[in-house]
C-alpha cells in the first residue's frame, strides 16, 4: 500500500534556484494539499486542489506553484528558492465525500533547505 | 472561522504516568474531531477519531470524547511508553468545508 509518495526526502537548495517536490497518491482521493512544518508554528497550508484541473491558495503561497493535471499528482513548485523556504513539506489527501469524518492521509515529509 | 487549540508543550512524563493532552475548539454546527500523531523524522498519521457528540475514539491505549457541552477532545492514555514519544495534532473537519484545521502539535517526551 504506497498511500500518499513523496519525493524527494532531503534536498539543499542555493537561493533563487527553482525545484519541483513531487507527491502522487493511490487512493484516487479528490482532494491534495501542500503543508509546510516549521518550529513552533504548526503546520500551514501553502496550496490545495479538490479535483484535477483545479487548485486554489492555502494561508501561505507566496513563492510557490502548484497544478493539478491528474487526480494521483500534485507536484509543488518554487519558482525561485528563499532561506524562509527551508522546512519541512508535508503532502496530504482524503476522499471529499459528503461527510466531514473523512481521514487525511500524509507523506512522509521532504526536507527542503536553503542555503 | 474553525480553530483548534491544544496545550503547550512539551509534555514530559515517565514510563507508566498518565497522560492527558487538552484540546478545545471553535466551530459552527457539528465538526468531526481527530487526533493525529507525528513520530520524529516521518509524516502525521490518523490516531483516532469521533464523529459525532459524546463519540469515543480509541486506539493504541489512547481514548477521546467529543464533548460537544465543552467543545473539548482531550486526548488520554492510562500508561504511556517510551515509543509513544511523538508530537500530538488535535484537528477538526466540517461537511461542505473539505480544509481541516490543525492545532499546533504537542510534543510529548517519554522517559524510561
Amino acid at each position: 500500500n504506497a498511500g500518499v509518495t513523496q519525493t524527494p526526502k532531503f534536498q539543499v537548495l542555493k537561493t533563487g534556484q527553482s525545484m519541483t517536490l513531487q507527491c502522487a497518491q493511490d487512493m484516487n482521493h479528490e482532494y491534495m494539499s501542500w503543508y509546510r512544518q516549521d518550529p513552533g508554528m504548526g503546520l500551514r497550508l501553502i496550496h490545495y486542489s479538490v479535483g484535477a484541473g483545479i487548485t486554489d491558495q492555502g494561508e501561505v503561497p507566496n513563492g510557490y506553484n502548484v497544478s493539478r493535471s491528474t487526480t494521483e499528482d500534485f507536484p509543488l513548485r518554487l519558482l525561485s528558492a528563499a532561506p524562509s523556504q527551508t522546512s519541512v513539506y508535508f503532502c496530504a489527501s482524503s476522499s471529499l465525500g459528503a461527510t466531514s469524518g473523512n481521514t487525511i492521509y500524509f507523506g512522509e515529509g521532504s526536507w527542503l533547505t536553503v542555503v | 472561522g474553525n480553530s483548534v487549540t491544544q496545550m503547550e508543550g512539551p509534555v514530559t512524563l515517565s514510563e507508566e504516568a498518565f497522560l492527558t493532552i487538552n484540546c478545545t475548539y471553535t466551530a459552527t454546527g457539528y465538526p468531526s474531531l481527530f487526533w493525529y500523531v507525528q513520530y520524529p523524522g516521518e509524516g502525521l498519521q490518523l490516531l483516532l477519531k469521533a464523529t459525532k457528540a459524546d463519540d469515543k475514539g480509541s486506539n493504541k491505549g489512547f481514548e477521546a470524547t467529543y464533548r460537544k457541552e465543552t467543545t473539548s477532545f482531550h486526548l488520554e492514555k492510562g500508561s504511556v511508553q517510551v515509543s509513544d514519544s511523538a508530537v500530538y495534532f488535535c484537528a477538526l473537519s466540517k461537511g461542505g468545508s473539505y480544509i481541516p484545521t490543525f492545532g499546533r502539535g504537542t510534543s510529548l517526551i517519554v522517559h524510561p
